[in-house]
């Protein structure tokens, strides 16, 4: 059971927008930066979103991040084929002295 | 080009000893401003941070492993390994390599470039 929450699942049409959230406490997404991961099947993780809202290059401008308060969101817009894939929010908590990871949210494109 | 690239025991008996490395190519491990963070995912699940570690040994360790593990760098090699003792079939899964970028209270801390990753099966 991680510290910061996830939904397990998100779905949506090629060209609509999908969001996915995060939850988390005063411990950690309150006080630190979030950042998201996106996993493709079989592949290792990849760098999607940094400090909340920073896109490494290379990262389509579709994808974005936004923090506010105790939570954190992903958007996709203009959902594609190939952004079927697991999705990770990832923070540091105060309390635990480490770095958590959510459950993870698997965006499945219909 | 930065590459990260794991290796080790591939199957552990249970209760011995998991070692990895982690082999760092087109950056200096000593380089200022990165650190470098081990991460595992048991098949079929997410994902877990095990720890990182500073080049000048500083490290921290996930809470629920700190008893158990310890990263190491290793200067002369440009690489940093990863132990974990008293290994289970809980502890079967990839493990991969990061470098991480953070500063010193860790207000931002996030993993830009990762290893390909390796499978560890834990099995008598």
């Amino acid at each position: 059971q991680s510290v910061v929450t996830q939904p397990p699942s998100a779905s949506g049409t090629p060209g609509q927008r999908v969001t996915i959230s995060c939850a988390g406490s005063g411990s950690n997404i309150g006080r630190k930066n979030v950042n998201w991961y996106q996993q493709l099947p079989g592949m290792a993780p990849k760098l999607l979103i940094y400090s909340n809202d920073r896109r490494p290059s290379g990262v389509p401008d579709r994808f974005s991040g936004s923090k506010s308060g105790t939570s954190a969101s992903l958007a996709i817009s203009g959902l594609q084929s190939e952004d079927e894939a697991d999705y990770y929010c990832a923070t540091w908590d105060d309390s635990l002295n480490g770095a958590v990871f959510g459950g993870g949210t698997k965006v499945t494109v219909l | 080009q930065l590459q990260l690239q794991e290796s080790g025991s591939g199957l552990v008996r249970p209760s011995q000893t998991l070692s990895l490395t982690c082999a760092v190519s087109g950056v200096s491990i000593t380089t200022g401003g990165y650190t470098w963070t081990w991460i595992r995912q048991p098949p079929g699940k997410g994902l877990e941070w095990i720890g990182l570690i500073y080049h000048s040994g500083t490290a921290y360790y996930n809470p629920s492993l700190k008893s158990r593990v310890t990263i190491s760098p290793d200067r002369s090699k440009n690489q940093f390994s990863l132990n974990l003792t008293s290994v289970t079939a809980a502890d079967t899964a990839v493990y991969y390599c990061a470098r991480s970028i953070g500063n010193d209270y860790q207000d931002f801390y996030y993993m830009d470039v990762w290893g390909k990753g390796t499978t560890v099966t834990v099995s008598s």
